[in-house]
């Protein structure tokens, strides 16, 4: 079973620059997540989704972030314009119950 | 205070200790309890899970759950090179986005 892809693995980019990230969940899981990772942090949840539509985004700068999941499978996450304090790993997981699974990440850097 | 708290360590052990390490939460809700192991420039890659309280065995690893206490573990036995990551519990509720400590980085030298 293929696992939650992503791309690209890594973007370096400029303050106030706007970037995107791609995600891919694992064939059949209704629910995704994106979450941020600072270093030396947990992951902290962004926004879920079930199916295409949004469960949670209360944590979501949405001055500056967005994202979206059409026909409730890939996902993009957007931000526009980025900050120096996004500099992060953006991660993906999906999940069919409760067990989520995560892909390899987006490392952000802005300079 | 955040919903889940784990020493951040880092922790640095020999080649075949038992590893044990621990975290608390706040929510007294949360039914699902998660290890995950994050290798260096990786994501999360789930370890185990625990519903409720008890404990549950794979292997070398053994997590623990006590609700009364708020209190997760997760004990190492036999410990190699190859397990030094960062270790992350996380709690919740299914369908529900999981509650992540800061992670304990472990060292375990040959």
């Amino acid at each position: 079973e293929a696992g939650v892809a992503q791309s690209p693995r890594y973007k370096i980019i400029e303050k106030r620059q706007s970037v995107a990230f791609w995600c891919n969940p694992i064939s059949g899981h209704a629910t995704l997540y994106w979450y941020q990772q600072i270093l030396g942090q947990g992951p902290k949840l962004l926004i879920q989704f079930q199916n295409n539509g949004v469960v949670d985004d209360s944590q979501l700068p949405k001055d500056r972030f967005s994202a979206e999941r059409l026909k409730g499978v890939d996902s993009t996450l957007k931000i526009q314009p980025a900050k120096l304090e996004d500099s992060a790993v953006y991660l993906c997981a999906s999940s069919l119950e409760y067990t989520q699974y995560f892909g390899p990440g987006t490392r952000l850097t802005v300079l | 205070q955040k919903e889940v708290e784990q020493d951040p360590g880092p922790l640095s052990v020999p080649e075949g200790a038992i590893v044990s390490l621990n975290c608390t939460y706040s929510n007294s809700a949360f039914q699902y309890f998660m290890w995950y192991r994050q290798y260096s420039r990786k994501g999360p890659e789930l370890l185990m899970y625990t519903y409720s309280s008890g404990n549950k065995e794979d292997g070398r690893f053994t997590a623990q759950v006590d609700k009364s206490s708020k209190y997760i573990s997760l004990f190492i036995r036999d410990s190699q090179p190859s397990d030094s990551a960062t270790y992350l519990c996380a709690s919740g509720n299914s369908g529900y986005a999981l509650n992540f400590g800061k992670g304990t980085s472990l060292l375990v030298t040959p």
